[in-house]
């Protein structure tokens, strides 16, 4: 596709709900990375894939996040028994390279997650 | 471990006027960095990435220099427009991949 795309732009989940996130990269980028941006804050990293390798997951905050991409393209950012805290928005991003990002990241529009 | 500060974290600033951005980061040991905008409830959009051995990378009315040595970058930005305002992030590439942000600079162009 022509951008990174992202669904869905908005979810609104109970506290204790499971959410899932998707990501669909540019394609043929081969880094997808995940940030968490909490309300007035930068982003903060979540977790890396080269390809379907999963090569750093240092920035999931809890074991209650979990993601994957297991064809190396999609990739999902699921949320178990969500809490308040869990509410910020969720962006994806990719890169054409393996590693460095020497020729940048492209973002998507993010997915905003509120947690009632 | 890096840290990316971000200063001025607001700026308002009426129509036509100069303004810089500035960001700072820690750990001198970096591949990149980039600046990126963001305009409310919406995504990053890339300005300009600067290579760590480059000193500056402009694109229209924005230019962007990179010292690296004393762990600097700014963001100008040339006859400023209503347009422009919007959330501007500074972002360091450690060689890990993953980008560390600033918490962002907000400008507000008056008309």
């Amino acid at each position: 596709g022509a951008g990174v795309s992202q669904s869905p732009r908005y979810k609104v989940a109970k506290r204790g709900q499971d959410v899932a996130l998707r990501c669909d990269p540019i394609s043929g980028h081969v880094s997808l990375f995940w940030y968490q941006q909490a309300l007035g804050q930068g982003p903060e990293f979540l977790t890396y894939f080269q390809n379907e390798a999963q090569l750093d997951k240092s920035g999931l905050p809890s074991d209650r996040f979990f993601a994957e991409r297991p064809e190396g393209s999609v990739s999902t950012l699921k949320i178990q028994r969500t809490q308040q805290e869990d509410s910020a928005v969720y962006l994806c991003a990719s890169s054409p390279k393996g590693t460095g990002g020497a020729y940048g990241y492209t973002f998507g529009s993010g997915t905003r997650l509120t947690v009632v | 471990k890096q840290e990316v500060t971000q200063i001025p974290a607001a700026l308002s600033v009426p129509e036509g006027e100069n303004l810089v951005l500035n960001c700072s980061f820690t750990d001198s040991a970096i591949y990149n960095l980039q600046w990126f905008r963001q305009d409310p409830g919406k995504g990053l959009t890339s300005l300009l990435l600067i290579q760590s051995s480059q000193r500056e990378q402009t694109s229209g009315r924005l230019n962007a220099s990179l010292d690296k040595s004393s762990g600097r970058s700014t963001l100008y930005i040339a006859a400023s427009q209503p347009g422009d305002s919007a959330t501007y992030l500074c972002a360091v590439n450690n060689q890990g991949g993953k980008l560390i942000f600033g918490q962002g600079t907000e400008l507000s162009v008056k008309p």
